[in-house]
């Protein structure tokens, strides 16, 4: 079944250190990729996907994240984080043929210390 | 482009009353809706997917007769939780996918925030 794993709940890290947040799928066929941010009380903003092509993908407010087939992950990097980055961050699946599913991982709560 | 707003932003009603939730694609037609619920702290999980002039298809384990979804217009889908009760408190998001392209991403609402008392 088709599935995402985040296995860090939360993480924190300095203000101006570099971040990693992980994430693996599985999926049979080529995945849709994406990883979104949820600030407290909002909806989701997308950061970033990856559906073909350059497996190193630039999103939005410096993120990237780097698809790696043979390790089924979507790791989301940023070189130096802000305080305003501390939110919720969901990487997820897109199903093809499936009527476009999403599927979410269960997501990893970033914090920033000053 | 491509904007999903959500109407009310956030609910509080008596247990026993219905309540009713929109979702608008703002500046694209939408053939298929989606919505989810977020518990505290924890992921989305998707409820149904709404498809613009048919019967939404309901994920295992959500009552159909309890999550009311109607998608009339190619704009607008509503999700009414009936006989709400405590337990259906929750942060309910929808989203849209753009009519006409062969595989797309979706693009999500606000969100609503329900409290049931």
């Amino acid at each position: 079944a088709q599935s995402v794993t985040q296995p860090d709940i939360h993480i924190t890290v300095s203000e101006g250190a570099s971040l990693e947040l992980r994430c693996n799928y599985s999926y049979g066929a080529t995945p849709y990729l994406f990883w979104y941010v949820q600030s407290p009380g909002q909806g989701l903003q997308l950061l970033l996907k990856y559906f073909s092509g350059d497996t190193l993908v630039q999103g939005i407010k410096g993120f990237e994240a780097e698809f790696k087939r043979s390790q089924s992950s979507f790791n989301l990097r940023k070189p130096s984080v802000h305080w305003s980055d501390a939110a919720e961050y969901f990487c997820a699946v897109g199903l093809m043929n499936r009527d476009d599913k999403i599927i979410f991982g269960k997501g990893t709560r970033l914090h920033i210390l000053p | 482009g491509a904007v999903v707003s959500q109407h009310p932003s956030r609910v509080i009603c008596k247990s026993g009353t219905s309540v009713k939730i929109e979702c608008r694609s703002l500046d694209f037609q939408a053939t298929t809706m989606f919505w989810y619920r977020q518990f505290p702290k924890q992921s989305l999980m998707l409820m149904a997917t709404s498809n613009e002039g048919s019967k939404a298809t309901y994920e295992q384990g959500v009552e159909k007769d309890k999550f009311l979804i109607n998608h009339a217009s190619l704009t607008l889908s509503t999700l009414t939780v009936t006989s709400a009760h405590p337990e259906d408190s929750s942060f309910y998001i929808c989203s849209a996918r753009e009519r006409g392209l062969a595989w797309n991403e979706q693009f999500f609402g606000p969100g609503t925030r329900l409290t049931v008392l």
